[in-house]
């Protein structure tokens, strides 16, 4: 599996959209993008997935590059509740022998403040 | 959404004792489970996967006869960390999955183990 590249940590104010950059320039032409997110002594929480194109669901949005090579996360108007921990994941298209296997990074710390 | 729970949430045992921590879904039945082990300020490490009714596909580097995997039904899988050291204090999580997909892969609340 690809490997990513994020930033250490990331403050946002309460009520802003919080941007959380990836890098994934290695990844092949069926891997999917997978964002995680870890709250304090907690386990991880699926937030989306995508291919290539945009996704967005009640809970975030990812845009992905055309050259798929990056993504960002975008959490629209953060609460103090989004702070956690979050991991950009490169892994195996659904359906594949090796599914569902996700190899975690060191992810970005986002620290939402009032 | 699909619950996994995770029981005990917290143990503390003596070194050289083993200890069994619990996996269980919920709502829906998982023929696949993960096993993780998160050490303070770091991130997760998969430790193994579990399909249900077969032997556990451990991770290189995983002593596979210090952490017994056993996946005995479609809703429970057990992790034994046998003769557990202190230096296997750390917090065990498990994710359950009905379909295999990452995207539809169900995590615990997570097991603290401290080793004395």
């Amino acid at each position: 599996d690809a490997k990513t590249t994020q930033p250490t940590s990331m403050d946002c104010a309460e009520g802003r959209a919080a941007n959380l950059p990836c890098n994934h320039s290695t990844i092949s032409g069926n891997e999917y993008v997978y964002w995680y997110r870890q709250i304090h002594s907690q386990g991880p929480q699926y937030i989306i997935h995508g291919l290539k194109n945009n996704e967005t669901n009640e809970m975030a949005s990812l845009i992905i590059t055309e050259d798929r090579k990056s993504s960002t996360l975008i959490l629209p108007h953060a609460t103090l509740r989004d702070t956690a921990v979050y991991y950009c994941i490169v892994g195996s298209y659904p359906g594949s022998s090796n599914t569902g296997k996700l190899i975690f990074g060191q992810g970005t710390t986002l620290q939402v403040k009032p | 959404g699909a619950v996994v729970s995770q029981h005990p949430s917290w143990v503390i045992c003596k070194s050289g004792t083993s200890v069994k921590i619990e996996c269980r879904s919920l709502d829906f039945q998982a023929t696949t489970m993960f096993w993780y082990r998160q050490f303070p300020k770091q991130s997760l490490m998969l430790m193994a996967t579990s399909n249900e009714g077969s032997k556990a596909t451990y991770e290189q580097g995983v002593e596979k006869d210090k952490f017994l995997i056993n996946h005995a039904s479609l809703t429970l899988s057990t992790l034994t960390v046998t003769s557990a050291h202190p230096e296997d204090s750390s917090f065990y999580i498990c994710s359950a999955s009905n379909s295999g997909r990452a995207d539809t892969q169900y995590f615990g609340p997570g097991t603290r183990l401290t080793v004395l």
